[in-house]
Protein backbone atom coordinates (compact mmCIF):
# COMPACT_ATOMS: atom_id res chain seq x y z
CA UNK A 1 0.00 0.00 0.00
CA UNK A 2 1.22 3.15 -0.63
CA UNK A 3 -0.43 5.59 1.69
CA UNK A 4 -3.18 7.84 1.62
CA UNK A 5 -3.57 9.91 -1.92
CA UNK A 6 -4.77 12.99 -2.18
CA UNK A 7 -5.36 14.83 -5.27
CA UNK A 8 -4.84 17.33 -7.33
CA UNK A 9 -1.67 18.38 -5.13
CA UNK A 10 -2.38 22.11 -6.18
CA UNK A 11 -5.54 24.25 -6.99
CA UNK A 12 -6.03 27.57 -7.79
CA UNK A 13 -9.55 28.74 -8.69
CA UNK A 14 -11.25 31.88 -9.01
CA UNK A 15 -13.79 33.56 -6.34
CA UNK A 16 -16.92 31.69 -6.76
CA UNK A 17 -16.41 29.31 -8.53
CA UNK A 18 -16.72 25.11 -6.93
CA UNK A 19 -14.15 22.86 -6.48
CA UNK A 20 -13.45 18.89 -5.96
CA UNK A 21 -11.16 17.26 -4.11
CA UNK A 22 -10.30 13.58 -3.68
CA UNK A 23 -8.43 11.62 -1.03
CA UNK A 24 -7.61 7.33 -1.27
CA UNK A 25 -7.25 6.33 2.24
CA UNK A 26 -5.06 3.29 3.28
CA UNK A 27 -6.42 0.54 1.80
CA UNK A 28 -7.57 -1.71 5.09
CA UNK A 29 -8.68 1.94 6.83
CA UNK A 30 -12.46 2.25 7.90
CA UNK A 31 -11.86 5.64 8.90
CA UNK A 32 -11.39 8.62 7.04
CA UNK A 33 -11.10 12.36 8.07
CA UNK A 34 -10.64 15.32 6.57
CA UNK A 35 -8.70 18.77 8.04
CA UNK A 36 -7.72 22.48 7.13
CA UNK A 37 -4.41 23.81 7.62
CA UNK A 38 -4.11 27.83 7.31
CA UNK A 39 -0.50 29.26 7.29
CA UNK A 40 1.40 29.15 10.80
CA UNK A 41 -1.36 27.65 12.48
CA UNK A 42 -1.64 23.35 12.92
CA UNK A 43 -4.29 21.16 11.07
CA UNK A 44 -8.20 21.73 12.00
CA UNK A 45 -10.85 18.74 11.98
CA UNK A 46 -13.38 19.25 9.45
CA UNK A 47 -15.76 15.85 8.82
CA UNK A 48 -14.89 12.23 9.66
CA UNK A 49 -16.07 9.56 8.55
CA UNK A 50 -16.41 5.56 9.33
CA UNK A 51 -16.94 3.46 6.47
CA UNK A 52 -19.68 5.19 4.27
CA UNK A 53 -21.27 6.95 7.06
CA UNK A 54 -20.32 11.10 7.77
CA UNK A 55 -20.75 10.60 11.56
CA UNK A 56 -19.33 13.99 13.05
CA UNK A 57 -18.82 17.06 11.05
CA UNK A 58 -17.04 20.70 12.77
CA UNK A 59 -18.74 23.97 12.69
CA UNK A 60 -15.60 25.01 10.66
CA UNK A 61 -17.75 23.40 8.02
CA UNK A 62 -19.75 25.55 6.36
CA UNK A 63 -22.92 25.09 4.05
CA UNK A 64 -21.14 25.63 0.85
CA UNK A 65 -18.87 22.22 2.05
CA UNK A 66 -19.35 18.45 1.15
CA UNK A 67 -17.83 15.64 1.81
CA UNK A 68 -19.08 12.05 0.50
CA UNK A 69 -17.55 8.64 0.45
CA UNK A 70 -19.89 6.34 -1.52
CA UNK A 71 -18.57 3.38 -1.05
CA UNK A 72 -16.38 3.64 2.43
CA UNK A 73 -13.17 3.45 0.34
CA UNK A 74 -12.44 6.73 -1.48
CA UNK A 75 -13.64 10.36 -0.30
CA UNK A 76 -14.34 13.66 -1.90
CA UNK A 77 -14.54 16.83 -0.71
CA UNK A 78 -16.46 19.89 -2.59
CA UNK A 79 -16.59 23.55 -1.87
CA UNK A 80 -19.29 25.70 -3.18
CA UNK A 81 -19.16 29.16 -4.07
CA UNK A 82 -15.34 29.71 -3.07
CA UNK A 83 -14.06 32.31 -0.93
CA UNK A 84 -11.07 33.83 -0.14
CA UNK A 85 -11.03 32.61 3.09
CA UNK A 86 -11.28 29.09 2.00
CA UNK A 87 -7.79 29.28 0.87
CA UNK A 88 -5.78 27.05 2.39
CA UNK A 89 -4.13 23.55 2.36
CA UNK A 90 -6.83 20.99 2.86
CA UNK A 91 -5.49 17.38 4.54
CA UNK A 92 -7.13 13.89 4.44
CA UNK A 93 -6.46 11.08 7.44
CA UNK A 94 -7.01 7.54 7.27
CA UNK A 95 -6.67 5.20 10.27
CA UNK A 96 -8.54 1.96 11.90
CA UNK A 97 -11.24 2.61 14.49
CA UNK A 98 -13.95 0.61 16.42
CA UNK A 99 -13.23 -2.56 18.23
CA UNK A 100 -9.92 -1.41 20.38
CA UNK A 101 -8.15 -0.94 17.17
CA UNK A 102 -4.68 1.27 17.14
CA UNK A 103 -6.08 4.58 15.90
CA UNK A 104 -3.07 6.12 14.62
CA UNK A 105 -3.51 8.38 11.56
CA UNK A 106 -1.73 8.40 8.50
CA UNK A 107 -2.23 11.66 6.34
CA UNK A 108 -2.14 12.26 2.93
CA UNK A 109 0.12 15.04 1.10
CA UNK A 110 -2.44 17.30 1.18
CA UNK A 111 -4.14 19.96 -1.53
CA UNK A 112 -3.02 23.55 -1.42
CA UNK A 113 -6.08 25.75 -2.54
CA UNK A 114 -5.74 29.22 -3.48
CA UNK A 115 -8.96 31.13 -4.32
CA UNK A 116 -8.07 34.14 -6.68
CA UNK B 1 -12.73 20.90 24.46
CA UNK B 2 -9.12 20.05 25.19
CA UNK B 3 -6.48 22.17 24.57
CA UNK B 4 -2.83 21.45 23.01
CA UNK B 5 0.24 23.80 23.75
CA UNK B 6 3.48 23.51 22.35
CA UNK B 7 6.56 24.81 23.68
CA UNK B 8 8.28 26.28 22.18
CA UNK B 9 7.30 28.02 19.34
CA UNK B 10 10.45 28.44 17.56
CA UNK B 11 13.98 27.32 17.73
CA UNK B 12 17.00 27.56 16.23
CA UNK B 13 20.02 25.25 16.60
CA UNK B 14 23.48 24.44 15.23
CA UNK B 15 23.72 21.01 13.61
CA UNK B 16 24.52 18.55 16.03
CA UNK B 17 22.70 19.80 19.34
CA UNK B 18 20.17 17.92 21.01
CA UNK B 19 16.41 19.44 21.59
CA UNK B 20 13.53 18.68 23.69
CA UNK B 21 10.20 19.67 22.21
CA UNK B 22 7.01 19.75 24.70
CA UNK B 23 3.26 19.36 24.44
CA UNK B 24 0.82 20.07 26.79
CA UNK B 25 -2.75 18.72 27.20
CA UNK B 26 -5.42 19.95 28.95
CA UNK B 27 -7.56 16.70 29.66
CA UNK B 28 -7.19 12.61 29.21
CA UNK B 29 -6.26 11.80 26.33
CA UNK B 30 -6.39 8.38 24.38
CA UNK B 31 -4.35 8.89 21.44
CA UNK B 32 -1.13 11.22 20.97
CA UNK B 33 0.66 11.28 18.08
CA UNK B 34 3.77 13.69 17.27
CA UNK B 35 4.63 14.61 13.02
CA UNK B 36 6.94 16.62 11.46
CA UNK B 37 5.53 18.68 8.37
CA UNK B 38 8.07 18.48 5.17
CA UNK B 39 8.24 21.60 3.27
CA UNK B 40 5.78 20.25 1.27
CA UNK B 41 3.31 20.50 3.56
CA UNK B 42 2.65 16.53 4.16
CA UNK B 43 2.93 15.54 7.72
CA UNK B 44 5.25 12.58 8.76
CA UNK B 45 4.35 10.29 11.24
CA UNK B 46 7.45 9.47 14.05
CA UNK B 47 5.41 8.28 17.08
CA UNK B 48 2.22 6.57 18.29
CA UNK B 49 2.66 7.34 22.52
CA UNK B 50 -0.55 7.39 23.91
CA UNK B 51 1.86 6.66 27.21
CA UNK B 52 4.91 5.20 27.98
CA UNK B 53 8.34 5.93 25.87
CA UNK B 54 9.66 5.00 22.28
CA UNK B 55 12.83 5.62 20.39
CA UNK B 56 13.07 5.67 16.57
CA UNK B 57 16.79 6.22 15.46
CA UNK B 58 17.96 9.93 16.71
CA UNK B 59 14.47 10.59 17.69
CA UNK B 60 12.39 9.28 20.91
CA UNK B 61 9.48 10.30 22.80
CA UNK B 62 7.80 9.92 26.33
CA UNK B 63 4.40 10.83 27.40
CA UNK B 64 3.12 11.27 31.26
CA UNK B 65 -0.50 11.00 30.73
CA UNK B 66 -1.37 11.27 33.99
CA UNK B 67 0.50 14.72 34.18
CA UNK B 68 -1.00 15.30 30.55
CA UNK B 69 2.16 16.23 28.79
CA UNK B 70 4.50 14.28 26.25
CA UNK B 71 8.43 15.38 25.37
CA UNK B 72 9.91 15.04 21.64
CA UNK B 73 13.96 14.52 21.97
CA UNK B 74 16.03 14.84 19.06
CA UNK B 75 19.79 14.32 19.57
CA UNK B 76 22.54 15.23 17.08
CA UNK B 77 20.19 17.20 15.21
CA UNK B 78 20.39 17.61 11.30
CA UNK B 79 19.49 20.40 8.98
CA UNK B 80 16.81 18.17 7.50
CA UNK B 81 15.35 17.56 10.59
CA UNK B 82 13.78 21.41 10.15
CA UNK B 83 10.33 22.26 9.70
CA UNK B 84 7.40 22.09 11.61
CA UNK B 85 6.84 19.64 14.44
CA UNK B 86 3.12 19.02 15.58
CA UNK B 87 1.73 16.88 18.35
CA UNK B 88 -1.88 16.13 17.89
CA UNK B 89 -4.20 14.02 20.77
CA UNK B 90 -7.41 12.53 20.79
CA UNK B 91 -9.43 13.16 23.65
CA UNK B 92 -10.40 10.02 26.39
CA UNK B 93 -14.28 10.79 25.88
CA UNK B 94 -14.07 10.56 21.66
CA UNK B 95 -13.82 7.65 20.49
CA UNK B 96 -13.84 9.03 17.13
CA UNK B 97 -10.11 9.16 16.00
CA UNK B 98 -10.95 12.79 15.69
CA UNK B 99 -7.13 14.27 16.42
CA UNK B 100 -6.73 17.96 17.91
CA UNK B 101 -3.25 20.07 17.07
CA UNK B 102 -1.28 21.91 18.79
CA UNK B 103 0.19 25.22 17.06
CA UNK B 104 3.49 23.29 16.50
CA UNK B 105 7.06 24.10 17.43
CA UNK B 106 8.89 25.21 14.02
CA UNK B 107 12.83 23.98 13.95
CA UNK B 108 15.15 25.19 12.34
CA UNK B 109 19.08 23.07 12.38
CA UNK B 110 21.99 25.65 10.78
CA UNK B 111 24.93 24.08 8.89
Amino acid sequence: DTGVSQNPRHKITKRGQNVTFRCDPISEHNRLYWYRQTLGQGPEFLTYFQNEAQLEKSRLLSDRFSAERPKGSFSTLEIQRTEQGDSAMYLCASSLGGGGARTEAFFGQGTRLTVV
Amino acid sequence: GIQVEQSPPDLILQEGANSTLRCNFSDSVNNLQWFHQNPWGQLINLFYIPSGTKQNGRLSATTVATERYSLLYISSSQTTDSGVYFCAVEHDSSNTGKLIFGQGTTLQVKP
